[in-house]
This record gives C-alpha cells, sequence and structure tokens, in this order.
C-alpha cells in the first residue's frame, strides 16, 4: 500500500529551530514535496526534493533519504508566522499524481 | 489576480441536490487536479486531468464527476450530495513535465 506519516502536531518557541519528519512507503516514488498550509487557505509549495541530501532555502530546509523512506522539514529561526499545517507528499507513479500525508500542525509561541 | 481561482468560495447546500465547483487557471498549465480535505486525512484526489481530453479517476471520484470544457477550465460535481461529502475543496494545476502543483484558495462545502 501506500502511506504517508507525520506527527500531528508540534509546538516551537520563536526564534528557535523545529524539524518535522515524515516517513513514506509508495511505489513508483519519484521525489518528495513539502507544502505548508495556513488555516483556511490554499496550500503553497516550499520545496522538492529528488535526490537524496539537504536542500537549504533561506530558513527552511528539506531532507531526503531515499533507502530509509524518510524526508525532514528544517525550520529555523521561527516566525509567529510560520505557525501553520506543513503536508509532507509524496510525488508516485508516471502521471504526477501526489499522495499526501496528513499534515503536521506547528503552533510557535513568544 | 490569482493564478488559480475557485467559485464558489462557500456554499450550503441540502442533500439530495446537484451542485457544480468551478476551477479556472491562467497559468496555461495543461494538468489539472480536484481534491478534497478533511480533519485529519489529509489532501485525497477525486480526479485529474492531462489535457482536454484526458480524464482520470483519483483516489476517491465515488459520488463525483468532473469536466474539462477548457485547458483553464476544469468542473467538479456532485451529482446527488450526501453530508459526507462536507469538505473543503481545492483544485490545482501544474506544468507538463514539471511535477509541482499548484492550488486555489478552495471551496468549503457544507451539505446538511
Amino acid at each position: 500500500g501506500q502511506n504517508i506519516d507525520q506527527p500531528t502536531e508540534m509546538t516551537a518557541t520563536e526564534g528557535a529551530i523545529v524539524q518535522i519528519n515524515c516517513t513514506y512507503q509508495t511505489s513508483g516514488f519519484n521525489g518528495l514535496f513539502w507544502y505548508q498550509q495556513h488555516a483556511g487557505e490554499a496550500p503553497t509549495f516550499l520545496s522538492y526534493n529528488v535526490l537524496d541530501g539537504l536542500e537549504e532555502k533561506g530558513r527552511f530546509s528539506s531532507f531526503l533519504s531515499r533507502s530509509k523512506g524518510y524526508s525532514y522539514l528544517l525550520l529555523k529561526e521561527l516566525q509567529m508566522k510560520d505557525s501553520a499545517s506543513y503536508l509532507c507528499a509524496a510525488s508516485s507513479g508516471g502521471y504526477n499524481k501526489l499522495i499526501f500525508g496528513a499534515g503536521t500542525r506547528l503552533a510557535v509561541h513568544p | 489576480d490569482a493564478d488559480v481561482t475557485q467559485t464558489p468560495r462557500n456554499r450550503i447546500t441540502k442533500t439530495g441536490k446537484r451542485i457544480m465547483l468551478e476551477c479556472s487557471q491562467t497559468k496555461g498549465h495543461d494538468r489539472m487536479y480536484w481534491y478534497r480535505q478533511d480533519p485529519g486525512l489529509g489532501l485525497r484526489l477525486i480526479y485529474y486531468s492531462f489535457d482536454v481530453k484526458d480524464i482520470n479517476k483519483g483516489e476517491i471520484s465515488d459520488g463525483y464527476s468532473v469536466s474539462r470544457q477548457a485547458q483553464a477550465k476544469f468542473s467538479l460535481s456532485l451529482e446527488s450530495a450526501i453530508p459526507n461529502q462536507t469538505a473543503l475543496y481545492f483544485c490545482a494545476t501544474s506544468p507538463q513535465g514539471h511535477e509541482t502543483q499548484y492550488f486555489g484558495p478552495g471551496t468549503r462545502l457544507l451539505v446538511l
């Protein structure tokens, strides 16, 4: 079967670093996406990893290990506006289909 | 102006009614998708279309139908709405040969 697991909720302090983990089991895996979604709004693209390793983009970094079926999203210098849900999604098969995890709701507090 | 728009943004309907949710895009993307989002379940794919003549069922297509009227327009219909179709519905687009999907603002649907 196909499965994406990520923690339901996390809390962190403003200015700190937080790591959101995601494990996946999918057939025909192509790559791993991270999206950010504020409450009641559309998901917005954060990152896409195809190869193993870390990709850095400003305060956000994403890591992928294809052999372990594992990814994480690292958020540095947390700001209050980073309070949102973070969706892990695996691209699977030849038709650009995304399989989403249930999302991790991150609360950043002062 | 938004690249992907959805109408209506909110809708309340009664069990058994037929309703249509519409999605339009100005991004020039070939591929379009409909998802529903329920608390604790994440986004689930209902239908997807790779061009005007190509329509495919997703994970949860029962009770739904779609129409790709043009490259820029993809509509989702509920022929006879039922309460468990209450959800947040998102349309998304992606360009051919590229995997990133771009989402519309969503339609919040309540079926009484």
